[in-house]
């Protein structure tokens, strides 16, 4: 089945530093979705990507899909402790099942 | 609050049992999902119902089963627990069943199976 790599696993940054996470496909992916979860917590939707090159801001936080749409970034400007926890990718591969990217996980030292 | 309820939070039990996770979407989702979340395999999707039928299915072993009520809750079965079963199984709902739709989570089931 489709697989999406998600790097890196695990980054500790020092609060106000930058943080960036990819997703990586080898197919082109109809979109993609970035979640968030909180340590204890459960997902939590951010974005959806459908675009080639697309490039969605909140906040702190810019997305990214790749021109080919084979891959997609999650770049945290500034990081502060509320950013902490693991950020996922998910594509939709063939007959409608979803796809996890394992995750990574913020550590945010103030 | 996700709006999306789960019951019980917390489950122990025993190798060989069966046990029934139940998920109430939020008012109006019609579709259901179930995950498994791991230590080691992260989060994998189990099933997907739309509407009382199912629509997809992911990395469900065969010991598992779900429906989806008509009145649009969702309950998933386990049976024949293993050790290896023990995970937080989270449920979320969504208003269609197409590509890119948001997901809203249960604040989950943590299964524990000694």
């Amino acid at each position: 089945g489709q697989q999406v790599m998600q790097i890196p696993q695990y980054q500790h940054v020092q609060e106000g530093e930058d943080f960036t996470t990819y997703c990586n496909s080898s197919t082109t992916l109809s979109n993609i979705q970035w979640y968030k979860q909180r340590p204890g917590g459960h997902p939590v939707f951010l974005i959806q990507l459908v675009k080639s090159g697309e490039v969605k801001k909140q906040k702190r936080l810019t997305f990214q899909f790749g021109e080919a749409k084979k891959n997609s970034s999650l770049h945290i400007t500034a990081t502060q402790t509320t950013d902490v926890g693991t950020y996922f990718c998910i594509i939709m591969e063939y007959g409608n099942k979803l796809v996890f990217g394992a995750g990574t996980i913020l550590r945010v030292k103030s | 609050d996700s709006g999306v309820t789960q019951t019980p939070k917390h489950l122990i039990t025993a190798t060989g049992q069966r046990v029934t996770l139940r998920c109430s979407p939020r008012s109006g989702d019609l579709s259901v999902y179930w995950y498994q979340q791991s230590l080691d395999q992260g989060l994998q999707f189990l099933i997907q119902y739309y509407n009382g039928e199912e629509r997809a299915k992911g990395n469900i072993l065969e010991r598992f089963s779900a429906q989806q009520f008509p009145d649009l809750h969702s309950e998933l079965n386990l049976s024949s627990l293993e050790l290896g079963d023990s995970a937080l199984y989270f449920c979320a709902s969504s208003v269609g069943a197409g590509i890119g739709i948001e997901q809203f989570f249960g604040p989950g089931t943590r299964l524990t199976v000694l």
